[in-house]
């Protein structure tokens, strides 16, 4: 069974561009959560889609976005990007069962975002 | 919102022995998941174990088992004969079921515990 693929692995962007991460769940689930891990803050949540509607979303600007397509593939983007936007992006996606049980998340790779 | 704290950064011990992680959270919902993950230098976040607020019986995966002391909002992990292969960053994190209304804010994650595993 596939796992939770992220790409690109590594990206270099310069500041004020803007930047589309992707991430393939595990097949048969159907939500999609992102979150940002940097040295000083930790691992923080960034938003959280199911079947194609953000469910969720964690206090970060509206320069991050994000979609969910119908395969349940999962895009985020970033515009105007600044030095501190540079991070690890973590994408997982989980089972979620009857009455909104979830099952555990089961992460991706990461994208190692570096913004210069 | 809720909180989740790792009070110690950094752990060591010997290989076979055992090792107990820290871990306290803060909520006002009485259902709720708490997970331990694991993430190596690889940086792949690996789910160590899972347990569900509304059931007593502590988890259980092999050699990793943990305390859940729910009045106390204690979440401990507990790792038995440690391995060379244990060694990684441990985060202990959070999330609401949602059902009490509140929304559910994807995980929260503590600080992390660094354990090292000693040859």
């Amino acid at each position: 069974k596939a796992g939770v693929t992220q790409t690109p692995r590594y990206l270099i962007k310069t500041r004020g561009q803007q930047v589309t991460l992707s991430c393939s769940p595990i097949s048969g689930h159907r939500s999609v959560s992102w979150y940002q891990q940097t040295p000083g803050q930790g691992l923080q949540f960034l938003f959280e889609y199911f079947s194609e509607t953000q469910r969720n979303k964690g206090n970060f600007p509206g320069r991050f976005s994000g979609r969910q397509f119908s395969n349940s593939r999962s895009e985020m983007n970033v515009s105007t990007l600044e030095l501190g936007d540079s991070a690890l992006y973590l994408c997982a996606s989980s089972l979620v069962g009857a009455r909104g049980r979830n099952y555990g998340y089961t992460f991706g790779s990461g994208t190692r975002l570096t913004v210069v | 919102a809720q909180t989740v704290t790792q009070s110690q950064p950094e752990m060591s011990v010997q290989e076979a022995e055992t090792v107990t992680l820290s871990c306290t959270y803060d909520t006002s919902e009485s259902d709720y998941y708490l997970f331990w993950y694991k993430q190596p230098p690889s940086r792949q976040m690996i789910l160590v174990i899972r347990q569900e607020a509304y059931k007593q019986q502590n988890a259980t995966e092999n050699r990793f088992s943990v305390n859940f002391q729910k009045a106390a909002k204690s979440f401990s992990l507990k790792i038995s004969d440690s391995q060379l292969g244990d060694a990684a960053m441990y985060f202990c994190a959070y999330r609401s079921t949602g059902l009490s209304g509140g929304g559910a804010d994807g995980l929260t994650f503590g600080k992390g515990t660094h354990l090292i595993i000693q040859p």
